[in-house]
């Protein structure tokens, strides 16, 4: 059964230094493998996705993920994290018509 | 011009009342989903309804009900309201076929008193 892991309940980092959620899934086959942003009472935003090719991925606000087969990972990066990016982040795999999600991570920001 | 667009946005009601959260898509997708945010945050699917017809019924209680009347719009019914329901609902839809993304509505609030 697919199934997504998300390790990081809360994080707090400081403006500006560095950022890595964690995404460890299950699934059979080929996963697609999305992370989306949650801000306090919005809907979900797509950050980024992966289907195939380059494991390394580019997403809006200057997220990036990297997908590692071997590891079943999808981890999120950005190298300079802003106050804005305080949201709620979750990591999904979509077997087509079927989005199944991690649990979130809450991202703290202190000045 | 908003894609996926879901109504009300807050609902506050009694338990054993009846409503319903609708939900439309301009995007022009063939499928269309009902989630549920719990207090944890933790997103759990509901519904998948692929061209008007149900796809997923994930264990949701039969008081639940969607109804898909065309494949941009579905409406999701809950008869006899428990204080459990209590939730944000979002509604979603995407494009049939392998790795396109699900885009989501701004959820609605639903609190159970």
């Amino acid at each position: 059964a697919q199934s997504v892991t998300q390790p990081g309940i809360h994080i707090t980092v400081s403006e500006g230094a560095s950022l890595e959620l964690r995404c460890n899934y299950s699934y059979g086959a080929t996963p697609y493998l999305f992370w989306y942003v949650q801000s306090p009472g919005q809907g979900l935003q797509l950050l980024l996705k992966y289907f195939s090719g380059d494991t390394l991925v580019q997403g809006i606000k200057g997220f990036e993920a990297e997908f590692k087969r071997s590891q079943s990972s999808f981890n999120l990066r950005k190298p300079s994290v802003h106050w804005s990016d305080a949201a709620e982040y979750f990591c999904a795999v979509g077997p087509g018509n079927q989005f199944y999600f991690g649990t979130g991570t809450s991202l703290t920001v202190i000045p | 011009d908003t894609a996926v667009s879901q109504t009300p946005k807050y609902l506050v009601t009694q338990m054993g009342n009846d409503k319903s959260i609708k939900c439309e898509q301009n995007l022009g997708h063939d499928t269309m989903y009902w989630y549920k945010q719990d207090s944890k945050k933790f997103l759990k699917i509901m519904f998948s309804y692929n061209n008007k017809e149900l796809i997923i019924n994930e264990t949701v209680p039969n008081r639940f009900s969607p109804k898909s009347p065309d494949k941009a719009h579905l409406n999701l019914h809950i008869n006899s309201l428990e204080l459990g329901d209590s939730a944000v609902y979002f509604c979603a839809s995407s494009q049939q076929g392998m790795g396109t993304e699900a885009f989501f509505g701004q959820g609605t609030r639903l609190t159970v008193v």
